[in-house]
């Protein structure tokens, strides 16, 4: 139990595009997911925390109108990183917790994005 | 801000020896856990930790928490190649958890 699927796995794109990025909980109903950056051989650096039906909670530095998150569903968190650059090349992973704080998270199996 | 930190950063093992990994955290936690990241794979999480002082075991793997829930460690006993990866902890913030700097592992055969 407890799947989380992310799509795409991998993308290449020029710079300019936006490109989304899907997190979807299988088998469960996530009222909250993580989406997180990770750079080679690296620490998971969480961006921002979405919330279903709310505003998502950004980290410090991380740009909200340039990683735009909606979480419209209890299943369904997207992450859309907009007019994407080189420098946004990187490793973004999402995970779903099943219950509240202090419970487990489920990661996806991350998206791995190049930009051109 | 919280950081949590870990040493050592990387470790290589011979198959068979014993591995251990520290977790600091620059402020009281109220709980810890641990993940295991494989290459090129995701997170997988391991056990959490809620108790000062608790330890816990799964079959070759130790974890514990410091009494003071600042720090935990995990040990692995007799490792084997399939331990390959990188350990990380993780903790707990109010409802998001930081993600310690990770030790990866490698065990040769």
């Amino acid at each position: 139990g407890a799947v989380v699927s992310q799509h795409p796995s991998w993308v290449i794109c020029k710079s300019g595009t936006s490109v989304k990025i899907e997190c979807r909980s299988l088998d469960f109903q996530a009222t909250t997911m993580f989406w997180y950056r990770q750079f080679p051989k690296q620490s998971l650096m969480l961006m921002a925390t979405s919330n279903e039906g709310s505003k998502a909670t950004y980290e410090q530095g991380v740009e909200k109108d340039k990683f735009l998150i909606n979480h419209a569903s209890l299943t369904l968190s997207t992450l859309t990183v907009t007019s994407a650059h080189p420098e946004d090349s990187s490793f973004y992973i999402c995970s779903a917790l099943t219950g509240g704080g202090g419970q487990p998270q489920h990661f996806g199996d991350g998206t791995r994005l190049s930009i051109l | 801000g919280q950081q949590v930190m870990q040493i050592p950063q990387y470790q290589h093992v011979q198959e068979g020896e014993d591995f251990t990994t520290y977790c600091n955290s620059s402020t009281t936690l109220s709980n810890i856990q641990w993940y295991k990241q494989r290459p090129g794979g995701h997170p997988v999480f391991l056990i959490q930790l809620v108790k000062s002082g608790e330890v816990k075991k799964q079959k070759r793997l130790t974890f514990q928490f410091g009494e003071a829930k600042k720090n935990s460690s995990l040990h692995i006993t007799a490792t084997q190649t399939t331990d390959v990866g990188t350990y990380f902890c993780a903790g707990a913030g109010t409802y998001k958890y930081i993600f310690g700097t990770g030790t990866r592992l490698k065990v040769l055969a």
